[in-house]
């Protein structure tokens, strides 16, 4: 079994401020651990992943994840964010070997003010 | 190249009708997942294919739902007796491989509504 939750449903920072977006997980297997954004009626689209290698993980448009497996957490950052970052994010899990199905979290509304 | 698309954009239909959605992924992604998104939470999983295959169809909800993939590419997930729950946005995803660490593309989605 398996689970993602994320710990805000919304986020709000303004421009040039840091972010950070809350996820942890619960998995049977060893997992791998996605971030993907979904920008208003556009399609998700992957923004960085945790296989089994580096456990700082770095993505695009400058966000990074480290994956922490005693606190069971992927929480993701931004060192300074922008108005474009203003998205709606998803954690997910997926099991490297089973069934293979990833689950994804409710998402994080991150708001980015001027 | 041309990502994953999904047709129609937004399809509205009464309640106890037959849809049909449709998937085509990228070219040469061999797996291929549905999933089903409601408004305010993320993408649920209902089936992936691995080629012609469904590999895993547990997510869907009831046998009202059926998907396909005949000949390994385009997929259609068909829904009969359309209820009003079923109003959602349905998205595909290709990949190279079924699952991790293989990235999942995904369509723009169809959005269903049923009045």
């Amino acid at each position: 079994a398996q689970s993602v939750t994320q710990l805000d449903s919304h986020v709000s920072v303004s421009e040039g401020t840091p972010v950070l977006l809350r996820c942890n997980y619960s998995s049977s297997y060893s997992p791998s651990l996605f971030w993907y954004v979904q920008h208003p009626n556009k399609g998700l689209q992957l923004l960085l992943k945790y296989t089994s290698a580096a456990t700082l993980v770095k993505g695009i448009n400058g966000f990074e994840a480290e994956f922490k497996k005693s606190e069971t957490s992927f929480h993701l950052t931004k060192p300074s964010a922008h108005m474009s970052d203003a998205a709606e994010y998803f954690c997910v899990v997926s099991p490297r070997g089973g069934s293979y199905i990833p689950t994804f979290g409710r998402g994080t509304s991150l708001i980015v003010h001027p | 190249g041309a990502g994953v698309s999904q047709t129609p954009s937004n399809k509205v239909t009464e309640k106890g009708k037959y849809v049909e959605l449709r998937c085509d992924p990228i070219s040469g992604h061999t797996a291929l997942y549905w999933y089903r998104q409601s408004l305010g939470q993320g993408p649920e999983f209902l089936i992936y294919f691995q080629g012609t295959g469904a590999a895993d169809d547990s997510g869907l909800p009831n046998d009202r739902f059926f998907a396909v993939r005949p000949e390994g590419s385009v997929s259609t997930l068909k829904i009969q007796r359309t209820e009003r729950g079923d109003s959602a946005v349905y998205l595909c995803a290709s990949s190279l491989g079924q699952g991790s660490p293989y990235e999942q593309y995904f369509g723009p989605g169809t959005r269903l509504t049923v009045t």
